[in-house]
């Protein structure tokens, strides 16, 4: 069976700061794609990226950056020098390869950027 | 390019009313989700549509939640009776294909937030 686990609840940083998002997942598919969205007080799903199983090279996005190590099954999203504007809960989502394309989405962690 | 519509953002009601909940997929995208997310949760899957056929509706509680997607666009999500524990958010997201042959993204709207007295 499919499991994500967020054990961060809430995180606060000051502006600035580096601040890492942690992600685990389980699964038994050997093919599979995990997710990161961002969901601001507005309440939509914001989608900021997507991995496949076979892909482990690491990607950055401006302030974004995502670290994959299946050895350790972790999906790691971290932000460089943070800002206000990225104060949102975030969620990690795993879609196997074997279902339907339905994401199964971890509890969320909720990061307040202080400024 | 719009994105996901839903309607209404908020709706307040009693127990044992009903209520509906409409989506506007993203133009051209077949298959279309339903979500319900409870506060401090991570949002789960009610049912997938692909075109105006269910692909999967087996976390649907049937017994009082209906969905439909008659001509494959639109989408109606109904809650009749509704109870307490069914307050919560209700998300709907899109994707251009679903299926084990497409990993598509999923995009999603702004959600109704349903407040059950």
């Amino acid at each position: 069976a499919q499991k994500v686990t967020q054990a961060q609840t809430e995180i606060s940083v000051v502006e600035k700061e580096d601040v890492t998002l942690d992600c685990v997942y389980e699964t038994r598919d050997t093919t599979y794609y995990l997710f990161w969205y961002k969901q601001p007080p507005s309440g939509e799903l914001v989608f900021l990226i997507r991995r496949n199983s076979f892909d482990e090279q690491n990607e950055i996005s401006g302030r974004y950056s995502w670290n994959f190590q299946k050895s350790t099954s972790s999906f790691n999203f971290t932000i460089t020098a943070s800002q206000v504007v990225d104060s949102a809960v975030y969620f990690c989502a795993l879609s196997e390869e074997g279902g339907a394309n339905n994401l199964f989405f971890g509890t969320g962690t909720r990061l307040t950027v202080i400024p | 390019e719009a994105g996901v519509a839903q309607s209404p953002r908020y709706k307040i009601i009693e127990k044992r009313q009903s209520v509906a909940f409409w989506c506007n997929p993203i133009s051209g995208h077949a298959t279309l989700y339903w979500y319900q997310q409870i506060l401090g949760q991570g949002p789960k899957l009610l049912i997938q549509f692909q075109n105006n056929g269910v692909v999967d509706d087996s976390q649907l509680p049937k017994d009082r939640f209906s969905a439909e997607r008659l001509k494959g666009v639109d989408s109606t999500l109904k809650i009749q009776p509704a109870k307490l524990e069914d307050s919560a958010v209700y998300l709907c997201a899109s994707s251009f294909r679903g299926g084990a042959s497409g990993r598509n993204i999923q995009y999603f709207g702004a959600g109704t937030r349903l407040s059950v007295l």
